[in-house]
């Protein structure tokens, strides 16, 4: 069955430092990968998706991600995190069977002044 | 165009209580999923409707169930509730793609739901 793993449940950065979300994922066929954003009380925002182009994918607000295989991960990167950055990530990954996607337990972005 | 609403955003029930919780899918979609994320958790998948039918579903019980309408608008209905079905319930539109990727989800903002 598909999974991901994204480690480290808080990642605190602080503003103009660059942020790294982890993503490791399992999947028995070449993965459809995933990053979404949530802030409270809201629903989930793509940020960006790998459908097996390019390795490294540029997605909204600054954010990228860079496929690797032999690494099983999807991490997510920025160079430079804004206060408005703070939120909550989900990497979700799909492919198997009717191509649902299953999500990780998210990691939540802190960002100091 | 519009995106994904969903009604209401917050409810209170009572345990053994049956709810229901709806979801206009955003115009030109035809295919509606539906996540629930407990508190401090990932969105776990409950089932997908596409053509008013059943096309998939998670590890929930029988008690959560399903309908889409002809215009793909969606509701969740949940039989005797449980204190651990208290959620952030979410709904998410696409196009379904046959033998393709689902790449194109939109989510709505999402019912909490606490049952007491």
């Amino acid at each position: 069955a598909q999974s991901v793993t994204q480690l480290g449940s808080h990642v605190s950065v602080s503003e103009g430092a660059l942020v790294l979300l982890r993503c490791n994922y399992s999947s028995s066929v070449p993965p459809y990968l995933f990053w979404y954003v949530q802030y409270p009380n809201q629903g989930l925002q793509l940020l960006l998706k790998y459908t097996s182009a390019a390795t490294l994918v540029k997605g909204i607000n600054g954010f990228e991600a860079e496929f690797k295989k032999s690494e099983t991960s999807f991490h997510l990167t920025k160079p430079s995190a804004h206060m408005s950055d703070a939120a909550e990530y989900f990497c979700a990954v799909s492919g198997e069977g009717s191509y649902i996607p299953t999500f990780g337990r998210g990691t939540s972005l802190i960002v100091h002044p | 165009e519009t995106g994904v609403t969903q009604s209401p955003t917050h409810l209170i029930k009572t345990r053994g209580q049956q709810v229901t919780l709806r979801c206009s899918s955003q115009s030109g979609h035809n295919t509606v999923s539906w996540y629930q994320q407990a508190l401090g958790q990932g969105p776990q998948f409950i089932f997908q409707y596409y053509r008013e039918e059943e096309n998939g579903r998670g590890n929930f019980p029988p008690r959560f169930s399903g309908l889409q309408f002809p215009n793909y608008s969606s509701e969740l209905n949940v039989n005797a509730l449980e204190l651990d079905d208290s959620a952030l319930y979410l709904c998410a539109s696409h196009t379904r793609k046959s033998g393709g990727p689902n790449y194109g989800y939109t989510f709505g903002s999402g019912t909490r739901l606490t049952v007491v």
